[in-house]
C-alpha cells in the first residue's frame, strides 16, 4: 500500500513568488492535514480537509491557503511568499473522522530566497 | 492555551544505557497523546497513541506511559538504530482535530 505522497521534494522560490505544494494521501484516507515544521517552532498545524471541506484552521495569515479534491488529493498554496516562509511542508492523511494515527509523507522542503 | 514541552532537546546514550524522554502537556481537556518518531529528511512515523492517566503502551524497546500532566517515553537497551527525533503531541477534546506538537527530544545512540 502505497504511503502519503508529496511533490515536489524540494523547491526554491524567490520573496513574493507564490508556491502550490501537492499530496497525495493513502487509498481510502479522506482526511488531510497540513502542518509547517521548522527548527525553532517544531510542528505546527496549518489546516485540515475532510471530504472537500475544510474543517480546521491553525494561526497562519491569509496568504496560506489549501484545497482538497473529490480523490482526496489535496494542494496547499503560499502566495507572496516571505523568507520566514521557508521550511519543511508535512502532509499527513487518515483513515477516519480524527487525527487519530497520522500517516505523515516525507515531505516538501521550500527555501525562500 | 495548548501546550507541550518536551524534555532534554537532545540525549546521547551509549548503546544498552536506558533512559527515559518527558512530555509535558498543558491542554483544555486531553482527547489523545501521542508519539512519533522523525527520522532525518522524512515525515514523523506514528509509535503510540494515550487516551487516559495510567495508560502504557509498548513496542519493541520503546515504552509509553501518562499521567494527568505529562507522558514519558522510556528507552529500553537501546540501540544506534533507534536514533531519532522523538516527537510528543497532544489533541484537545475542543472538537478540533488537530495536533500540538512538542519541539522533539533528539536522541543519539552511540555504539
Amino acid at each position: 500500500k502505497a504511503g502519503v505522497t508529496q511533490t515536489p521534494r524540494y523547491l526554491i522560490k524567490t520573496r513574493g513568488q507564490q508556491v502550490t505544494l501537492s499530496c497525495s494521501p493513502i487509498s481510502g484516507h479522506r482526511s488531510v492535514s497540513w502542518y509547517q515544521q521548522t527548527p525553532g517552532q517544531g510542528l505546527q498545524f496549518l489546516f485540515e480537509y475532510f471530504s472537500e471541506t475544510q474543517r480546521n484552521k491553525g494561526n497562519f495569515p491569509g496568504r496560506f491557503s489549501g484545497r482538497q479534491f473529490s480523490n482526496s488529493r489535496s494542494e496547499m498554496n503560499v502566495s507572496t511568499l516571505e523568507l520566514g516562509d521557508s521550511a519543511l511542508y508535512l502532509c499527513a492523511s487518515s483513515a477516519r473522522d480524527s487525527n487519530e494515527k497520522l500517516f505523515f509523507g516525507s515531505g516538501t522542503q521550500l527555501s525562500v530566497l | 492555551e495548548d501546550q507541550v514541552t518536551q524534555s532534554p532537546e537532545a540525549l546521547r546514550l551509549q548503546e544498552g544505557e536506558s533512559s527515559s524522554l518527558n512530555c509535558s502537556y498543558t491542554v483544555s481537556g486531553l482527547r489523545g497523546l501521542f508519539w512519533y518518531r522523525q527520522d532525518p529528511g522524512k515525515g514523523p512515523e506514528f509509535l503510540f497513541t494515550l487516551y487516559s492517566a495510567g495508560e502504557e503502551k509498548e513496542k519493541e524497546r520503546l515504552k509509553a506511559t501518562l499521567t494527568k500532566k505529562e507522558s514519558f517515553l522510556h528507552i529500553t537497551a537501546p540501540k544506534p538504530e533507534d536514533s531519532a527525533t522523538y516527537l510528543c503531541a497532544v489533541q484537545a477534546s475542543t472538537g478540533a482535530n488537530n495536533l500540538f506538537f512538542g519541539t522533539g527530544t533528539r536522541l543519539t545512540v552511540i555504539p
